[in-house]
């Protein structure tokens, strides 16, 4: 079953801009986490951000929260081409699900 | 090293023969899990294990099988590959079902 959709599924941008990844879920959450993938390597976790915060910073990114409209944005600042990469949102209780993804391009 | 380690990265086979992807952990993790990722489709879980000796099915677990006999591995058992499992399988592991994961890198499989 599919419990995150990120939005979008794509987004080209250029460095030094910055990138706004959606996902929506569909059930009550425990946590949210959001992962990074480069091409065809294995899934890197990003951050969490439990189930009662609204917000959290992890150096150059951002993660909100709406558990009233069972949503989360993933905001990266100030993009660098390294960046370049497949973001997951993922959640569940006993086990994660994973979305779709949204691949994102850096243009330098 | 902290790290999730997967065995082969690359297969190649032919329908029919049995074969195994080994998956190991060294951070003591109760919680593992495969996964399969086709393009268009995303991370699907096949199977995911709680703790030593508990294993229960995935979104999409036709056609495997597992174990978990002790804590560090969780072999990925095919017992008659079919083309439709072409993919890319990864094993990842945590503390608990719901906490960050740790990726290994991945094994593209081929069935011919």
């Amino acid at each position: 079953s599919q419990q995150g959709e990120e939005d979008p599924q794509a987004l080209s941008i250029q460095e030094g801009e910055n990138a706004t990844m959606n996902c929506s879920y569909k059930t009550s959450i425990n946590n949210l986490q959001w992962y990074r993938q480069n091409s065809g390597r294995g899934l890197v976790h990003l951050i969490l951000i439990r189930s009662n915060e609204r917000e959290k910073h992890s150096g150059r990114l951002r993660v909100t929260l709406d558990t009233s409209k069972k949503s989360s944005s993933l905001l990266i600042t100030a993009s660098r081409a390294a960046d370049t990469a497949s973001y997951f949102c993922a959640s569940g209780y006993s086990t994660l699900t994973f979305g779709k993804g949204t691949m994102l391009l850096v243009s330098p | 090293e902290a790290q999730v380690t997967q065995n082969p990265r690359y297969l190649i086979t032919v329908t029919g023969k049995k074969l195994t992807v080994t998956c190991s952990q060294n951070m003591n993790h109760e919680y593992m899990s495969w996964y399969r990722q086709d393009p268009g489709l995303g991370l699907r879980q096949i199977y995911y294990s709680m703790n030593v000796e508990v294993t229960d099915k995935g979104d999409v677990p036709e056609g495997y099988k597992v174990s978990r006999k002790e804590k560090r591995n969780f072999p990925l058992i095919l017992e008659s590959p079919s083309p439709n499992q072409t993919s890319l399988y990864f094993c990842a592991s945590s503390l608990t079902g719901d906490r960050e994961q740790y990726f290994g890198p991945g094994t593209r499989l081929t069935v011919t």
